[in-house]
């Protein structure tokens, strides 16, 4: 079955260190996408990349950084450079990229503990 | 003012009822608005999408889009326990040919 996997689904690290979320898709979608949600706000943009070896910032990308090496893949590191990391993190991808017919779907998420 | 508002609720109704979710956005130039279901502690799950003005039906769920008012609803009709979740409204397009989203309602159906 085609979907988009995110590992782990759980990460504690202490602050300071950097951290890799890892996000593959076999949906063969060119766009892929990762959202921050914070309790009580919208989902917010960090990275989006809509082709390989390409990528954008979204509205929070300080403290965060991205890759996207092969079209399956796009993981995202969080940095120590992050004032507040303790968030869910979600993982999308699209067909293309942001159009008016062109729906996210989302991985299951990694929420991410830092202490 | 927030681009894309919706009301926090919860919104409670009873069971086999139907429930009425709305959103609304300011950014007039706006082309599409997506639904998404979120179950606590879980990833958002799509439900429909509407870009065309008046409605659009999928099994129990409409999209209804009046741009002229800059509002989308989502009527889930005969509602049950199992769609008590929170609803994400996002808007697509406008100014910054972005996606948007709200930051939810929660729908709570009593049984």
């Amino acid at each position: 079955d085609g979907g988009i996997t995110q590992s782990p689904k759980y990460l504690f690290r202490k602050e300071g260190q950097n951290v890799t979320l890892s996000c593959e898709q076999n949906l063969n979608h060119d766009a892929m996408y990762w959202y921050r949600q914070d309790p009580g706000q919208g989902l917010r943009l960090i990275y989006y990349s809509q082709i390989v070896n390409d990528f954008q910032k979204g509205d929070i990308a300080e403290g965060y950084s991205v890759s996207r090496e092969k079209k399956e893949s796009f993981p995202l590191t969080v940095t120590s450079a992050q004032k507040n990391p303790t968030a869910f993190y979600l993982c999308a991808s699209s067909p293309k990229g942001q159009a008016r017919d062109s729906p996210l779907h989302f991985g299951n998420g990694t929420r991410l503990t830092v202490t | 003012q927030k681009e894309v508002e919706q009301n926090s609720g919860p919104l409670s109704v009873p069971e086999g009822a139907i429930a009425s979710l709305n959103c609304t956005y300011s950014d007039r130039g706006s082309q599409s608005f997506f639904w998404y279901r979120q179950y606590s502690g879980k990833s958002p799950e799509l439900i429909m999408f509407i870009y065309s003005n008046g409605d659009k039906e999928d099994g129990r769920f409409t999209a209804q889009l009046n741009k002229a008012s800059q509002y989308v609803s989502l009527l889930i009709r005969d509602s049950q326990p199992s769609d008590s979740a929170t609803y994400l409204c996002a808007g697509y397009g406008g100014a910054t040919n972005k996606l948007i989203f709200g930051t939810g309602t929660l729908l709570a159906v009593q049984p």
